[in-house]
């Protein structure tokens, strides 16, 4: 089966711009979450979406970062304005089933830099 | 609030020798704990889970409750383990939210 797939994997902006993220989920995974990565530490959730619902949303900053989802298939992460501590790694994961034993496959990533 | 501590950022062995990959964390719950890896130039998978007490690739991890650890051990280290790993856990009233230690940058020379 085809992996969670995210664009554009690589990302340069200067602080103050927009930038958005996209994620296709593998085919039939309700669960869709978002990841942010900074060099040096592990991934730190986002926001965590069931079909195109949120489920948890307690650490991402709201007043800059959104993320929708809303037919429940692809979802876009966007940050506005951009500040230099948002560079990152952003990883899109997604999950089948509502059980947290089942496995969250990982996206590549988008590693954006802000200067 | 939960928190997983890996206290090595680095380790590196030689082919063959023993490992041992630190995890320890702070939860008051029932969590379950996992074992992330990523492979150079890979997206990040997971290894192994508790709950499972199985081994993959030769790497086995036991949680120990007491000592709120789950060390990852594999008896004879091969070049090809060489990657990051990221120790996980989700507390059992999180969904399934998964906390992230820092990670370990593991090294495997011939």
């Amino acid at each position: 089966e085809a992996g969670v797939a995210q664009s554009p994997r690589y990302k340069i902006i200067e602080k103050r711009q927009s930038v958005a993220f996209w994620c296709n989920p593998i085919s039939g995974h309700a669960t869709l979450y978002w990841y942010q990565q900074i060099l040096g530490q592990g991934p730190k959730l986002l926001i965590q979406f069931q079909n195109n619902g949120v489920v948890d949303d307690s650490q991402l900053p709201k007043d800059r970062f959104s993320a929708e989802r809303l037919k429940g298939v692809d979802s876009t992460l966007k940050i506005q304005p951009a500040k230099l501590e948002d560079s990152a790694v952003y990883l899109c994961a997604s999950k089948s089933g509502r059980g947290s034993y089942n496995e969250q496959f990982f996206g590549p990533g988008t590693r954006l830099t802000v200067l | 609030a939960q928190r997983v501590t890996q206290p090595e950022k680095l380790l590196s062995v030689f082919k063959g020798a023993p490992v041992e990959l630190k995890c320890n964390y702070s939860y008051s719950g029932s969590p379950e704990l996992f074992w992330y890896v990523q492979y150079s130039r890979q997206r990040l998978q997971l290894l192994l889970r508790h709950i499972s007490r199985e081994s993959i690739k030769g790497f086995t991890a036991d949680l120990n409750k007491g000592e709120t650890s789950f060390h990852l051990k594999k008896p004879f280290a091969q070049e090809e383990d060489s990657a990051m790993y990221y120790c996980a856990l989700i507390k059992e009233t999180s969904g399934s939210r998964l906390t992230f230690g820092e990670g370990t940058q593991l090294t495997v020379n011939p």
